[in-house]
């Protein structure tokens, strides 16, 4: 099982373009998750699903948009790149909801906006 | 939620025993203890979870005292591979899809 893929692993962006990240995970999890991990911070969630056609606000969720059309697929979209974006951004999925469904992660995209 | 407390840092010599400690003194009773990792530049890996009882799993040990305020995460045989920041993570019903990873333990394999 490759588990969480993310795609690409590095991006620059010039200030106001748009660009999707990809993720896409094989363990037919429910839920799926966007973080965004600043240095020296923890994990700010941005957007969650919990299944094919639902999504909800994280913390973190403007500047940022998601689909969920399929279980496997969660892309997040970035419609006007900000310096705020700056960030290393982590998908996640678990099988269920709660605490006791441990989340599994993607190695990550780190973007920048200049 | 708990905090948690780590050592900075740790040493541990390749083949040995890694033994992480933890301390979560305010746990509550519905909280589980979760142990993942980060490798420079990769995403976190999850190692195991537990809410009373010891866990085993393929990477790893998991004791809890019986207070819950603290635990520890055993690598039994260290290799260059395990150096990477270890965190434990308290995780709850109010929780929600936090996920505050703090400091953690920098783990640095010795050959």
């Amino acid at each position: 099982n490759a588990g969480v893929t993310q795609t690409p692993k590095f991006r620059i962006l010039k200030i106001g373009q748009s660009m999707t990240l990809q993720c896409t995970q094989d363990m037919n999890h429910n839920y799926m998750y966007w973080y965004r991990q600043d240095p020296g911070m923890g994990l700010k969630l941005i957007y969650y699903s919990v299944g094919a056609g639902i999504t909800d606000k994280g913390e973190v969720p403007n500047g940022y948009n998601v689909s969920r059309s399929t279980t496997e697929d969660f892309p997040l979209r970035l419609e006007l790149a900000a310096p705020s974006q700056t960030s290393v951004y982590f998908c996640a999925s678990s099988r269920q909801g709660g605490s006791n469904s441990p989340l599994h992660f993607g190695n990550g995209t780190r973007l920048t906006v200049t | 939620d708990a905090k948690t407390t780590q050592p900075p840092s740790m040493d541990c010599a390749e083949g040995r025993a890694a033994n992480l400690p933890c301390n979560h003194s305010t746990i509550s009773g519905n909280e589980y203890v979760y142990w993942y990792r980060q490798i420079h530049s990769q995403g976190p890996q999850y190692i195991i979870h537990g809410l009373k009882n010891n866990e085993t799993n393929e990477m790893a040990s998991l004791i809890i005292t019986e207070d819950r305020k603290s635990s520890t995460l055993i690598l039994p045989h260290a290799t260059l591979r395990d150096t990477a920041v270890y965190y434990c993570i308290v995780r709850g019903p109010n929780t929600g899809n936090q996920f505050y990873f703090g400091t953690g333990t920098s783990l640095t394999v010795i050959p």
